[in-house]
């Protein structure tokens, strides 16, 4: 099993609609996790930390759910330049890695 | 303030050569990571240094080695090079804090012939 898991996708949603991504971890010792963005072929660009309480930057929302090991970003109003992937990272407090979930693929259309 | 500097941009290299990649992290970073990520796969983590030392590295094999200067900076470098090791290889610094996050070169796109 990866250490960070998440549903390639890709999400294809009109503009405006509301979309979620959950990401699965399974090292219990990961303690921060962040949202990354990447758009083709460019290096990832910080999205946001995600706290146990709750994260919102704008239209976007982080949540990290530790008792089921799941983090996930809410995108409210999509725009189309929202389009891009987005990848989920877990930093482990025992071995300092700091591992990329394969990303999700989001396509919004007008 | 200059981001994280990576070079060169562009590399090609035919199979069984060697090759270096650098990494310059930003001012005040003492953490450097490598990543590969090849065409169409996520982020595989391939090493870490902190402090000059390497901390931790992933999954590959041993042609895949690096090192970290007095001054932070760090280099990559592939042996006997395979098809398959072309990719984008990204580097991230970060401080020396656990909870600190990433930030990334825009890589060096590496293609074995």
């Amino acid at each position: 099993r990866k250490e960070v898991e998440q549903d390639p996708g890709p999400f294809n949603v009109p503009e405006g609609a509301t979309v979620a991504f959950n990401c699965t971890y399974s090292n219990s010792a990961s303690q921060s996790f962040f949202w990354y963005r990447q758009d083709c072929r460019k290096e990832p660009k910080l999205l946001m930390s995600v706290y146990s309480s709750g994260n919102e930057d704008g239209r976007f929302t982080a949540q990290l759910n530790r008792a089921s090991q799941y983090i996930s970003l809410l995108i409210r109003d999509s725009k189309l330049s929202d389009s891009a992937t987005y990848l989920c990272v877990g930093a482990s407090s025992n071995t300092g890695k700091l591992i990329f979930g394969q990303g999700t693929t989001l396509q919004v259309k007008p | 303030e200059a981001g994280v500097t990576q070079s060169p941009t562009h590399l090609i290299k035919t199979r069984g050569q060697q090759v270096t990649l650098r990494c310059s992290p930003i001012s005040g970073h003492t953490s450097v990571y490598w990543y590969q990520q090849a065409l169409g796969l996520g982020l595989q983590f391939l090493l870490w240094y902190d402090e000059g030392e390497e901390r931790n590295r992933g999954n590959f094999p041993p042609r895949f080695s690096g090192r970290q200067f007095p001054n932070y900076s760090s280099e990559l470098n592939v042996n006997a090079l395979e098809l398959e090791d072309s990719a984008l290889y990204l580097c991230a610094s970060k401080t020396g804090a656990t909870n600190e996050k990433l930030f990334f070169g825009s890589g060096t796109q590496l293609s074995v012939l």
